[in-house]
């Protein structure tokens, strides 16, 4: 799997967006990029993914950039229910499972 | 849709012992996979099971087992107990194999080992 870097922690606003960056320079053609959560002590949570096309749900937006060697996941609207650990993983071709880095502690304040 | 569900979610144990877990998937999903999630290495891959076989494997040493039943429902067993196996040991279903699919986790059982 491609590895990914993203901040160790971010702060956020209730109600307003939130946007997580993920690095994944040596990404390559046929792996995805997924985003996963988790709070605190629950399994973690399948949030979006994508291939080259920004996507969107009912939960996040997926920006990749058009060399795809970088995502932005946007949660519109955060709130406080949004405090939790995102984690950027990228997966493909010949990888089986998924490989979760330290991720980005996301806390939305009031 | 019923979740993942793992029980027990609380288990104590003591060295030396053996532990056996359990992951019911979601209806209709095949593909049973298990993690190891500790404070010092985070989540780690432990195994996943499709179709009753085994078709991936971590980095784990040979005291982690696993099995998969006929109906997707996967049991894991850790034996002889090491003090550094107090974990949260989460598993995670998906419709075919883990590859090409987003995982969906249960809420994890949480293992003490004393």
């Amino acid at each position: 799997d491609a590895k990914t870097t993203q901040p160790p922690s971010m702060d956020c606003a209730e109600g307003r967006a939130a946007n997580l960056p993920c690095n994944h320079s040596t990404i390559s053609g046929n792996e995805y990029v997924y985003w996963y959560r988790q709070i605190h002590s629950q399994g973690p949570q399948y949030i979006i993914h994508g291939l080259k096309n920004n996507e969107t749900n009912e939960m996040a937006s997926l920006i990749i950039t058009e060399d795809r060697k970088s995502s932005t996941l946007i949660l519109p609207h955060a709130t406080l229910r949004d405090t939790a650990v995102y984690y950027c993983i990228v997966r493909g071709g010949s990888a089986r499972q998924l490989t979760f880095g330290s991720g980005t502690q996301l806390t939305v304040l009031p | 849709k019923a979740g993942v569900t793992q029980t027990p979610r609380y288990l104590i144990k003591t060295r030396g012992q053996q532990v056996t877990l359990s992951c019911s998937p979601i209806s209709g999903h095949r593909s049973v996979s298990w993690y190891q999630q500790t404070p010092g290495q985070g989540l780690q891959f432990l195994f996943e099971y499709f179709s009753e076989t085994q078709r991936n494997k971590g980095n784990f040493p040979g005291r982690f087992s696993g099995r998969q039943f006929s109906n997707s429902r996967s049991e894991m067993n850790v034996s002889t107990l090491e003090l550094g196996d107090s974990a949260l040991y989460l598993c995670a279903s998906s419709p075919g194999l883990a590859t090409y699919n987003e995982q969906f986790f249960g809420p994890g059982t949480r293992l003490t080992v004393l």
